[in-house]
C-alpha cells in the first residue's frame, strides 16, 4: 500500500531563511508525487508535481522539489521564505495505474518568524 | 472561472441525525473526489467518481457514509446517524479526468462538520 511520511509536524523558519520540508513515500513503482499548501481559511492549492523526467521540479511561489528514488524522498525547498508562506504543507502520492486517489501525509505546519 | 464550491461551509448537527454535504465541481471536470480532514488523521480519501460512476469507494469508513453524483456534475455526500467521530472538514476536489492521477485536483474550501 502507498504511504507518505512527513516527519516534521511543525517547523519555524526566520523570514528570508531557506526552507526544506521533508517527505518520504512508500510505493512499489514510480509514484506520482505532489505538494499542496493549505493557507489559513483557504483550500488546498497545488504547488508542484512530479511524474517522470527531470528530478528537480519547479512550482509556483518560488518552491521546488527534488525526487530522489534511492531515498524514496520528495523534499520541498524554497531559498528564501516570506511571511506569507506560513501555512500547512502536504505531500501526497498517487498511483499511475488503477484507482486514482491521492494518499496524503499528515502535513507540516510552517511558522515564519520575523 | 469558478472553482469548486461546497455547501454548507459549516454544519453543526446532533449525534444520530443525518447530514448531506454538497459539492459543485469545476464545469467540465469529469473526475470528482471526496476527502476528509480531521485532527490526528490528516487527509484521507473517501470516494472517487468518474462521471456518475464510483469505481473506488474504498475510503468510505462505514456503511453510514454514501455518495452520489448526478448528471456528471454535482455530488452529495450523505452521512447517516452521525457520530461524534464524524466531526471533520470534508473536502471535495475535481479534475478534468483526461489524464487520471496526472491531472491536477482542484479543491473546494470544505465543509466543517461538527457533531454534538
Amino acid at each position: 500500500a502507498q504511504s507518505v511520511t512527513q516527519p516534521d509536524i511543525h517547523i519555524t523558519v526566520s523570514e528570508g531563511a531557506s526552507l526544506e520540508l521533508r517527505c518520504n513515500y512508500s510505493y512499489g513503482a514510480t509514484p506520482y508525487l505532489f505538494w499542496y499548501v493549505q493557507s489559513p481559511g483557504q483550500g488546498l492549492q497545488l504547488l508542484l508535481k512530479y511524474f517522470s523526467g527531470d528530478t528537480l521540479v519547479q512550482g509556483i511561489k518560488g518552491f521546488e522539489a527534488e525526487f530522489k528514488r534511492s531515498q524514496s524522498s520528495f523534499n520541498l525547498r524554497k531559498p528564501s521564505v516570506h511571511w506569507s508562506d506560513a501555512a500547512e504543507y502536504f505531500c501526497a502520492v498517487g498511483r499511475n495505474t488503477g484507482f486514482q486517489k491521492l494518499v496524503f501525509g499528515t502535513g507540516t505546519r510552517l511558522l515564519v518568524s520575523p | 472561472g469558478a472553482g469548486v464550491s461546497q455547501s454548507p461551509s459549516n454544519k453543526v448537527t446532533e449525534k444520530g441525525k443525518d447530514v448531506e454535504l454538497r459539492c459543485d465541481p469545476i464545469s467540465g471536470h469529469t473526475a470528482l473526489y471526496w476527502y476528509r480532514q480531521s485532527l490526528g488523521q490528516g487527509l484521507e480519501f473517501l470516494i472517487y467518481f468518474q462521471g456518475n460512476s464510483a469505481p473506488d469507494k474504498s475510503g468510505l469508513p462505514s456503511d453510514r457514509f454514501s455518495a452520489e453524483r448526478t448528471g456528471g456534475s454535482v455530488s452529495t455526500l450523505t452521512i447517516q446517524r452521525t457520530q461524534q467521530e464524524d466531526s471533520a472538514v470534508y473536502l471535495c476536489a475535481s479534475s478534468p479526468g483526461t489524464r487520471g492521477i496526472a491531472d491536477t485536483q482542484y479543491f473546494g474550501p470544505g465543509t466543517r462538520l461538527t457533531v454534538l
